[in-house]
């Protein structure tokens, strides 16, 4: 399968530790996407990375929340001194150029206790 | 907030019977994007509608882009118990996908 592929996909941790996801898109896909998905809600927009260019972040990516894509490739989204608040699916998704469809990745449900 | 607005917010019907899900938005998009996404897993993407007026048939699900690319509708015929989930349309503005806050359907056996 060379879909989006996500790990963890489930993370516990306490408040006010750091944790960091990874997220490998479609390997052809330029575009890789971050949002965040609440419960009854739906995904909301993080950020976005053409090759290795991050190129918009949302206000809702407080400084504390850091993504990068080093190679063009894999992406890593790290939140340090994690809040009960950051608890929600963070959803990773890939395209190709700015008009593709976007194909989402199985998710990281993360809880913070 | 969510730019768009899906009704109903939830939908159980019996197996066999037909269903109509909405998705509105104040703002114009340049495509429309319908996904289903199961618990604990991400957005299954089901169709992009690009053209004002376009409709798009998927075996048995159909979806209506309005004429001002603002509203969409996924109509679902003989619904099955497979097709329960949660429907999220998105609106395509260049990079970004501004989501609903999604349909959950239920179907019944």
């Amino acid at each position: 399968d060379t879909g989006v592929s996500q790990n963890p996909r489930h993370k516990i941790t306490k408040r006010g530790q750091n944790v960091t996801f990874r997220c490998d898109p479609i390997s052809e896909h330029n575009r890789l996407y971050w949002y965040r998905q609440t419960l009854g809600q739906g995904p909301e927009f993080l950020t976005y990375f053409q090759n290795e260019a991050q190129l918009e972040k949302s206000r809702l990516l407080s400084d504390r929340f850091s993504a990068e894509r080093p190679k063009g490739s894999f992406s890593t989204l790290e939140i340090q001194r994690t809040e009960q608040g950051d608890s929600a699916m963070y959803l990773c998704a890939s395209s190709l150029g700015w008009e593709g469809e976007q194909f989402f990745g199985p998710g990281t449900r993360l809880t913070v206790l | 907030t969510q730019l768009l607005e899906q009704s109903p917010q939830f939908l159980s019907i019996q197996e066999g019977e037909n269903l109509t899900v909405y998705c509105n938005s104040s703002s114009v998009f340049s495509s429309l994007q319908w996904y289903r996404q199961e618990p604990g897993e991400g957005p299954v993407l089901l169709v992009t509608v690009v053209t004002g007026g376009e409709v798009k048939k998927l075996k048995r699900l159909t979806f209506q882009f309005g004429d001002a690319r603002k509203d969409s509708s996924l109509h679902i015929t003989a619904a099955q118990p497979g097709d329960t989930g949660l429907y999220l349309c998105a609106g395509a503005d260049d990079y970004k996908l501004s989501f609903g806050a999604g349909t959950t359907v239920t179907v019944r056996a």
